[in-house]
């Protein structure tokens, strides 16, 4: 099947600095992306669409500035969280639909953040 | 606007007993729905999904799921647990317009299997 990664798994970041999370499709070519973020003990939330070589669309509450997100190419999406704070610690989660058009979308195994 | 109500928020079986997961969503038509296995700090894993067609959807690792319109509802079942199927199970919908893959997730089911 199809593989998406994420890189890192785990990063921890003091407060004030920016993180960048990468979404990379392995075997499959992704106009689109998707990124989730998911509180403790808690379902996924949508963060935005990113589509390939246009603006991301974010979802409602989700401020643009604090969380860039970047798909420069057909396998790779990137999320940066900018100037973290501990409340940004949370588990983030891309997903990659096949530009094929396949009505799955396919999950990377996610990144632990913990700002400090 | 669509959404994913999963009314158990735990479940505790014991091995090798049967299994159901409840999920109900709303939507205007009928969506794409899909059930995910999460197991601590992973990502997500697909277990089925259900487009079209036959309403008796068969997964991996001997899960199945049956969509009802007429009750609004996606249960997952199981005949039989095995300890390794612990873990977190969400239930999604998707948007056929929107490609099924923009997805709303319910808020998850633990699941535990007491040996």
């Amino acid at each position: 099947g199809a593989v998406v990664s994420q890189h890192p798994s785990r990063v921890i970041c003091k407060s004030g600095t920016s993180v960048k999370i990468e979404c990379r499709s392995l075997d499959f070519q992704a106009t689109t992306m998707f990124w989730y973020r998911q509180f403790p003990k808690q379902s996924l939330m949508l963060m935005a669409t990113s589509n390939e070589g246009s603006k991301a669309t974010y979802e409602q509450g989700v401020e643009k500035d604090k969380f860039l997100i970047n798909h420069a190419s057909l396998t790779l999406s990137t999320l940066t969280v900018t100037s973290a704070h501990p409340e940004d610690s949370s588990f983030y989660i891309c997903s990659a639909r096949d530009r094929k058009g396949f009505t799955e979308a396919f999950f990377g195994q996610g990144t632990r953040l913990t700002v400090v | 606007a669509q959404s994913v109500t999963q009314p158990d928020i735990h479940i505790t079986v014991s091995e090798g007993a049967s299994l159901e997961l409840r999920c109900n969503y709303s939507y205007g038509a009928t969506p794409y729905l899909f059930w995910y296995v999460q197991s601590p700090g992973q990502g997500l894993q697909l277990l089925l999904k259900y487009f079209s067609g036959d309403t008796l959807v068969q997964g991996i690792k001997g899960f199945e799921a049956e969509f009802k319109r007429s009750q609004s509802s996606f249960n997952l079942r199981k005949p039989s647990v095995h300890w390794s199927d612990a873990a977190e199970y969400f239930c999604a919908v998707g948007s056929p317009t929107g490609g099924g893959n923009k997805l709303t997730f319910g808020t998850g089911t633990q699941l535990k299997v007491e040996l």
